[in-house]
């Protein structure tokens, strides 16, 4: 079972350099979002989506577009990269509905731009 | 917006102790409960969820309790062991949202 599948592990960008991270799950799960983890953080929201074609921000959106347009995949794009999103980047993929919420976790992103 | 709370940040016990985790929330219609264990360089895993028409759950070394008037749960882990060694997430929801709110996690430290 491959679950939740993030593309690459680890990614050294320049500042200003734009680059796709790659999330796919097969699931069949609605629901899909990013978080990043930083020291002393936790892990806070970017984008989520509740489905194919829909897509909304989370805790700290700025500099980050996502789009939906399988339920499989939810790519996130950084534009122009800067050191401030220097990171782990995870996504997660859960189910719709109350009885089910468990979410699944990729094993992360680590993102450094220098 | 949900703000979960968590503490204490770092925690170091010996072997075979006891470790107690404590969360706040302040969305009262949150009703799912859940913990996630991060090893390193790996992505969070479910250990332990709660729903608030539930007071306890245990699952073998691993329990949870919510108080919902006091809006707080904690995580207990008894007879600690090395590969306890992880960083801990509470989290919570409400019913109909898509995400959870995270709380900033606990370090927790095993020691032979």
């Amino acid at each position: 079972n491959a679950g939740v599948t993030q593309t690459p592990k680890f990614q050294v960008l320049k500042t200003g350099q734009s680059m796709t991270l790659q999330c796919a799950q097969d699931m069949n799960h609605e629901y899909m979002s990013w978080y990043r983890q930083d020291p002393g953080m936790g892990l806070r929201l970017i984008h989520y989506s509740v489905g194919a074609g829909i897509t909304d921000q989370g805790e700290v959106p700025n500099g980050y577009n996502v789009s939906r347009s399988t339920t499989e995949d939810f790519p996130l794009r950084l534009l122009s990269a800067a050191p401030s999103q220097t990171s782990v980047y995870f996504c997660a993929s859960s189910s719709r509905g109350d009885l089910n919420t468990e979410a699944f976790f990729g094993q992360g992103t680590r993102l450094t731009v220098v | 917006g949900e703000n979960v709370e968590q503490h204490p940040s770092t925690l170091s016990v010996q072997e075979g102790d006891s470790a107690v985790i404590k969360c706040t929330y302040s969305d009262s219609a949150s009703n799912y409960f859940p913990w996630y264990k991060q090893e390193l360089g790996k992505g969070p895993q479910l250990i332990i969820d709660i729903r608030s028409n539930v007071g306890e759950k245990k699952d073998q070394r691993i329990a949870v309790t919510l108080n919902k008037t006091a809006k707080h749960f904690s995580l207990h882990i008894t007879e600690t062991q090395p590969e306890d060694s992880a960083v801990y997430f509470c989290a919570a929801k409400r019913s109909g949202y898509s995400t959870l709110t995270f709380g900033k996690g606990t370090m927790l430290l095993v020691s032979p």
